[in-house]
């Protein structure tokens, strides 16, 4: 089976840095993705990573330890725009098959 | 580039009706996926193809629900009958066949099960 796990909800304060946490326990893995959501909206593509280390792109930056199945995001100099929802997604292996299997979610809340 | 259209926007049907969703994902994506979202939690994947082969469906109920993606592009999902508990958002998304690549999603068909 397969089980990515997030925190709820956060909230954090605008300009300020915040981590968002994800582990996941898949039979297989091929790659861990981010994506942001905005309420009403569809999931649009933040980042991925595959190997472990730290990706940065721009204000944001996710992290990968694939011995913890363990990755965080990243978010710098935050922004009220950045209120969302931020998705946790692993592209797990089964029966030789790649799955894109998606966590509950992070609501992020940005306040002044 | 044309995204992954989905219809239609918004549908409300009775408990034990049916319906029917279409998705029309990017071009040259060979991977279409269709997940289920209720509100306040994640994408559920429900089916995902490649090309016009199913990869995964295991979290689809196949009692009720079907998909089908004829000729590798076009994809259409159906349920029937209709739950309350299938009130959600259904989205589609497609990639390229590389495992590297994200998947686009579309807005979605909001469905309401009255």
């Amino acid at each position: 089976g397969q089980n990515i796990d997030q925190p709820t909800e956060m909230t954090a304060t605008e300009g300020a840095i915040v981590q968002i946490n994800c582990t996941y326990q898949t039979s297989g893995f091929n790659g861990l993705f981010w994506y942001q959501q905005h309420a009403g909206e569809a999931p649009t593509f933040l980042s991925y990573n595959v190997l472990d280390g730290l990706e940065e792109k721009g204000r944001f930056s996710s992290f990968l330890s694939r011995s913890k199945g363990y990755s965080y995001l990243l978010l710098k100099e935050l922004q009220m725009k950045d209120s969302a929802s931020y998705l946790c997604a692993v592209r797990d292996i089964v029966s030789g098959n790649t799955p894109l299997v998606f966590g509950k979610g992070t609501r992020l809340s940005v306040i002044a | 580039e044309a995204g992954v259209a989905q219809s239609p926007r918004y549908k409300i049907i009775e408990k034990r009706q049916s319906v029917a969703f279409w998705c029309n994902p990017i071009s040259g994506h060979a991977t279409l996926y269709w997940y289920q979202q209720i509100l306040g939690q994640g994408p559920k994947l429900l089916i995902q193809f490649q090309n016009n082969g199913v990869v995964d469906d295991s979290q689809l109920p196949k009692d009720r629900f079907s998909a089908e993606r004829l000729k590798g592009v076009d994809s259409t999902l159906k349920i029937q009958p209709a739950k309350l508990e299938d009130s959600a958002v259904y989205l589609c998304a497609s990639s390229f066949i590389r495992e590297d690549t994200e998947a686009f999603f579309g807005q979605g068909t909001r469905l309401t099960v009255v």
